[in-house]
């Protein structure tokens, strides 16, 4: 069974960095590229950031760039989510993805059950 | 970006009933459409892949239609515990957009 666990999240003043981590088990971690992906509360889903299998690509919504890094310790089934210079609006709840990419299209076949982060004085 | 519009926002259903929720795409993307249901508190699961495509596990009363810039997604002698918000997902393009979601209530 796919199962996919973030930790991390909490409380955080603005400009503080935080780190996601999402562990990942039952499915062959390095054969799958990974996302995070965002919701803040009484809002929609919101696409973050993703990594290739091998960790050698990685690609980030305009609004993160610079201030997110995503990575990954495949030996670890890990996956890793580095938030600096945090923000008020980065406020959301933060899902794991196992991210497909199917034919050239892309989608989130599993999702972990979320881990919240706050930004607030 | 390639911004996904849902329609309606909300819908209210009879248990029984046969309902269509509508997403409508910005800009052609072929058949980059996937769906999503969000029970509340709850994560999002893969309902439909590539418009129209099943996914194992999800019952077959969830259907997904279209191409292009207009799609539906169908669902059938809706149930009680179909109760969520669902949301389309495009792929067409970076970023990768979700659409704001119709909440599903049941009467």
């Amino acid at each position: 069974e796919v199962q996919l666990v973030e930790s991390g999240g909490g409380l955080v003043q603005p400009g503080r960095s935080m780190k996601l981590t999402c562990g990942a088990s039952g499915f062959t971690f390095s054969n799958y590229h990974m996302a995070w992906v965002r919701q803040a509360p009484t809002k929609g889903l919101e696409w973050v950031a993703s990594i290739s299998n091998g960790g050698d690509n990685t690609y980030y919504r305009d609004s993160v760039k610079g201030r997110f890094t995503i990575s990954r310790d495949n030996a670890k089934s890990t996956l890793y989510l580095e938030m600096d210079s945090l923000r008020p609006e980065d406020t959301a709840t933060y899902y794991c993805a196992r991210h497909i990419v199917d034919y050239g299209y892309n989608y989130f076949d599993y999702w972990g059950q979320g881990v919240m982060v706050t930004v607030s004085s | 970006d390639i911004v996904l519009t849902q329609s309606p926002a909300t819908l209210s259903v009879t248990p029984g009933e046969s309902v269509s929720l509508s997403c409508r795409a910005s800009q052609g993307i072929s058949t980059g459409i996937h769906w999503y249901q969000q029970k509340s508190n709850g994560s999002p699961r893969l309902l439909i892949k590539h418009a129209s495509q099943s996914i194992s596990g999800i019952p077959s009363r969830f259907s997904g239609s279209g191409s292009r810039t207009d799609f539906t997604l169908s669902i059938s002698r809706v149930e009680s515990e179909d109760l969520s918000v669902y949301y389309c997902q495009q792929s067409f393009s970076m970023p990768l957009t979700f659409g704001s979601g119709t909440k599903l209530e049941i009467k």
